[in-house]
């Protein structure tokens, strides 16, 4: 069964400061990683990482991907109110459409 | 082009009643998902239609939650009997598969389900 775990479960930051989420994941034939972020309603598509190594950029926010130890990361520099959310992390495997994901890390910045 | 459209955006209920969630997919895409969403066990997969076809519901809890996709656009999410244990939000959403979006799913704006 396919499983995701993010971490931290919850953080909280100032304006201005720096983040790291982590996701690690165990998937049977990996096909793409996935963020999203979700504020009040629906979660929102932020990347989809499919090859080691090659960071995608939005912004402030970014993030790479490690197949060889099987996780990822997402950066997000001189934080704003407007990113306090729940940032999920979602795999998907060859073979099917589904996504799994993991709880999500709930992220607060205090101005 | 519009978004996963849900409908009820809220919904209380009493227990024991039957509680039916609608969705209309993105159109064009041709994957659909139930998902549901709780603070204790974050967002979980309930079933998923490709091509209108159900193809994984290992995620349905019981045989009180069924799910119909009678054609590429509209979708309904069951539940009967409810009971408090099903109070969620429910998410739909869909994709293309196949498309150069790979497997990104977009969501719709979720239905809020509160079982008394």
């Amino acid at each position: 069964e396919d499983k995701v775990v993010q971490s931290p479960l919850s953080l909280v930051v100032h304006e201005g400061d720096t983040v790291t989420l982590n996701c690690s994941y165990e998937v049977t034939n990996f096909r793409s990683l996935l963020w999203y972020k979700q504020e009040k309603k629906a979660p929102t598509f932020l990347f989809m990482l499919t090859s080691s190594g090659i960071e995608k950029k939005s912004g402030r926010l970014s993030s790479i991907l490690d197949k060889k130890e099987l996780f990822s990361i997402l950066n997000i520099t001189a934080t704003q109110t407007g990113d306090s959310a729940i940032y999920l992390c979602a795999v998907s495997n060859f073979g099917n459409e589904k996504l799994t994901f993991g709880t999500g890390t709930r992220l607060t910045i205090i101005p | 082009d519009a978004g996963v459209i849900q409908s009820p955006r809220h919904e209380v209920t009493e227990m024991g009643q039957e509680v039916t969630l609608r969705c209309k997919p993105i159109s064009g895409h041709n994957s659909l998902f139930w998902y549901r969403q709780t603070m204790m066990r974050g967002l979980e997969l309930l079933i998923y239609f490709n091509n209108n076809v159900p193809i994984d519901d290992s995620g349905m809890p019981e045989d009180r939650f069924s799910a119909k996709m009678p054609n590429a656009s509209f979708s309904t999410l069951k539940i009967q009997p409810s009971e408090p244990r099903d109070s969620a939000v429910y998410f739909c959403a869909s994709s293309l598969q196949g498309g150069n979006s790979g497997n990104t799913i977009y969501f719709g704006e979720g239905s809020w389900l509160t079982v008394v």
